[in-house]
């Protein structure tokens, strides 16, 4: 069964409007999360991030939101810009801070920002 | 180096053969990371490296798969009597000390055939 959950697997914005990208998780020890983007034929790269004694952490045009109630986070890219285009992963782990490696990983959800 | 490289960048191989492949991490960086990633699916964690030593191995889907990280920079992931659901982009990370910024390398494409 899926920890880390990332329903849509597309979503298409129009450029300058906000995208808001969704994650959810079942696991309540994890205490940490990130969200990392992919470009095609490369290797992700981390885009911030969020401890869980925050619910919010704030990046230039990058905002991740975390309700730990409701076991949710998600991802604002305000304006959102052509060059976002990419796959963005949600990721979790039990360890924050910690040197325990082992992220997890949701599907990803592919995001197209139209000119 | 600047990046996190690995090579090959794309392997072909037969069903039963045994592959290497390789993981230059960012210099200085003492965590290393194997991740796994199917079509369609997120990056699944593999292995995890604090400078020689496997910290944790939990991801290793059988005893087929193998990685040393012997002097504590470069490591290898070895695989063993490939199969054709063996076929998955890997990926490297390496981070400094652990924390989970992690910087992923470009990854290798293998292919079972």
């Amino acid at each position: 069964d899926q920890q880390v959950k990332q329903n849509s697997p597309s979503l298409s914005v129009q450029e300058g409007r906000i995208s808001i990208l969704n994650c959810d998780y079942t696991n309540s020890m994890f205490d940490y999360f990130l969200w990392y983007k992919k470009y095609p034929a490369e290797g992700p790269t981390f885009l911030i991030s969020i401890s869980s004694i925050k619910d919010k952490n704030e990046d230039g045009r990058f905002t991740v939101f975390l309700n730990k109630s409701a076991k949710h986070l998600s991802l604002h890219i305000v304006p959102s810009q052509p060059g976002d285009s990419a796959v963005y992963f949600c990721a979790a782990s039990e360890n924050y801070g910690g040197s325990q490696g082992n992220l997890i990983f949701g599907k990803g959800t592919k995001l197209s920002v139209k000119p | 180096g600047a990046g996190v490289s690995q090579t090959p960048s794309n392997k072909v191989t037969e069903k039963g053969k045994y592959v290497e492949l390789r993981c230059d991490p960012i210099s200085g960086h003492t965590a290393l990371y194997w991740y796994r990633q199917s079509l369609g699916q997120g990056p699944e964690f593999l292995i995890y490296f604090q400078g020689t030593g496997a910290a944790d191995d939990s991801g290793l889907p059988n005893d087929r798969f193998f990685a040393v990280r012997p002097e504590g920079s470069v490591s290898t992931l070895k695989i063993q009597r490939t199969e054709r659901g063996d076929s998955a982009v890997y990926l490297c990370a390496s981070s400094l000390q652990g924390n989970y910024g992690y910087t992923f390398g470009s990854g290798t494409r293998l292919t079972v055939v």
